[in-house]
């Protein structure tokens, strides 16, 4: 049982957008910073978002995030087939003193 | 760039112990923590802990308590997992992940540990 709470799925048409939810509590979401990890097949863990809403250098604009109050938000617009992936939400947890993730939510590109 | 070189994949019986590397370049080594997170098979990410590389200071999760240990050697820029008295449930891709103060920015390509009798 994960810490953060993700959708198991999101799907969509490509060129669509999708948007994917992330919800804690005060100990992590609330008071610290979320950030967004793409995981294509077979693959590590790729840095997408951090800071709730900052993009590292390479990642498009086509990647969003936000967060208000326990919960945080990933947002893929223009969506293409090369974005079917798993998305885990990330930050750390002040009472447990630990970092916690996401369940991971796995994207389909119909 | 920065690099995260881990070391090769491991078999272990259960109740040995496994200890993976993983060897950074590409920034100074001692100015940013380390985190280890692990994968089991078609699961989430799991955090087990973070190193600082500069005091060697640890802070592990919970659930790993007693059972892991994470060092360092700053001679070689190189952090370490060791992970004891193992159990099926820990068959896992085992990753280090540099810490950037408020996320992980850069993975190694990840260990993939099998404990089988």
């Amino acid at each position: 049982q994960s810490v953060l709470t993700q959708p198991p799925s999101v799907s969509a048409a490509p060129g669509q957008k999708v948007t994917i939810s992330c919800s804690g509590s005060s100990s992590n979401i609330g008071n610290n910073y979320v950030s967004w990890y793409q995981q294509l097949p077979g693959t590590a863990p790729k840095l997408l978002i951090y800071d709730n809403n900052k993009r590292p250098s390479g990642i498009p604009d086509r990647f969003s995030g936000s967060k208000s109050g326990t919960s945080a938000t990933l947002g893929i617009t223009g969506l293409q087939t090369g974005d079917e992936a798993d998305y885990y939400c990330g930050t750390w947890d002040s009472s447990l003193s630990e970092g916690v993730f996401g369940g991971g939510t796995k994207l389909t590109v119909l | 760039q920065v690099q995260l070189v881990q070391s090769g994949a491991e078999v272990k019986k259960p109740g040995a112990s496994v200890k993976v590397s993983c060897k950074a370049s590409g920034y100074t080594f001692t100015s940013y923590y380390m985190h280890w997170v692990r994968q089991a098979p078609g699961q989430g990410l799991e955090w087990m802990g973070i190193i600082n590389p500069s005091g060697g200071s640890t802070s592990y999760a919970q659930k790993f308590q007693g059972r892991v240990t994470m060092t360092r050697d700053t001679s070689t820029s190189t952090v370490y997992m060791e992970l004891s008295s193992l159990r099926s449930e820990d068959t896992a891709v085992y990753y280090c992940a540099r810490d950037t103060d408020t996320a992980m920015s850069d993975w190694g390509q990840g260990t993939l540990v099998t404990v089988s009798s």
